[in-house]
């Protein structure tokens, strides 16, 4: 069975400049995440979506992050325009359904300079 | 709201040594409670979990109790082994939010 798949693995960009990612997740799984791991941290949540529905985005920083989940399966996760603190590890996981184990992809390592 | 506490890392230890990480958390219920593993370049994978009171998930030589009455979930392993040596997280799941605790980083000498 494939895994998440996440691209790119690393991005580097200037600030205010604009960046997206892209999350495929495992064949058949309604339920998708995406998390923001700045380094030392645990994973913040800042959406969840089932199926193609958003679930919770509440940590969302809605001025500046976007996403999508068209047809239920891929995601993209947009920031637009990224800040200094925006650096992090981006990562997203999916599951069966919503509560069930979580598989996480390699996440997407993005500097801000 | 809901919240997940850890020990403070580093934790180095010797190989077959004994391993405790702690973790407590707070929720307005009864969460699933898990740990996942981070090992160095990689992403996150779950190690065990417990969804209900008194269970004890287990894997790999690793154990955790679900404790309802000290609102624990701390992670133990007999004998470590360098290839532990990765960053451990707590999580909690309660209604349909995962929250995730700090992570604690663990090193393991030969």
């Amino acid at each position: 069975e494939a895994g998440v798949a996440q691209s790119p693995r690393y991005k580097i960009i200037e600030k205010r400049q604009s960046v997206a990612f892209w999350c495929n997740p495992i064949s058949g799984h309604a339920t998708l995440y995406w998390y923001q791991q700045i380094l030392g941290q645990g994973p913040k949540l800042l959406i969840q979506f089932q199926n193609n529905g958003v679930v919770d985005d509440s940590q969302l920083p809605k001025d500046r992050f976007s996403a999508e989940r068209l047809k239920g399966v891929d995601s993209t996760l947009k920031i637009q325009p990224a800040k200094l603190e925006d650096s992090a590890v981006y990562l997203c996981a999916s599951s069966p359904t919503t509560g069930w184990e979580q598989y996480f992809g390699p996440g997407t390592r993005l500097t801000v300079t | 709201g809901n919240s997940v506490t850890q020990m403070e890392g580093p934790v180095t230890l010797s190989e077959e040594a004994f391993l405790t990480i702690n973790c407590t958390y707070t929720a307005t219920g009864y969460p699933s409670l898990f740990w996942y593993v981070q090992y160095p370049g990689e992403g996150l994978q779950l190690l065990l979990k417990a969804t209900k009171a008194d269970d004890k998930g287990s894997n790999k030589g690793f154990e955790a109790t679900y404790r309802k009455e000290t609102t624990s979930f701390h992670l133990e392993k007999g004998s470590v082994q360098v290839s532990d040596s990765a960053v451990y997280f707590c999580a909690l799941f309660y209604g349909q939010n995962f929250v995730f605790g700090p992570g604690t980083r663990l090193s393991v000498l030969p």
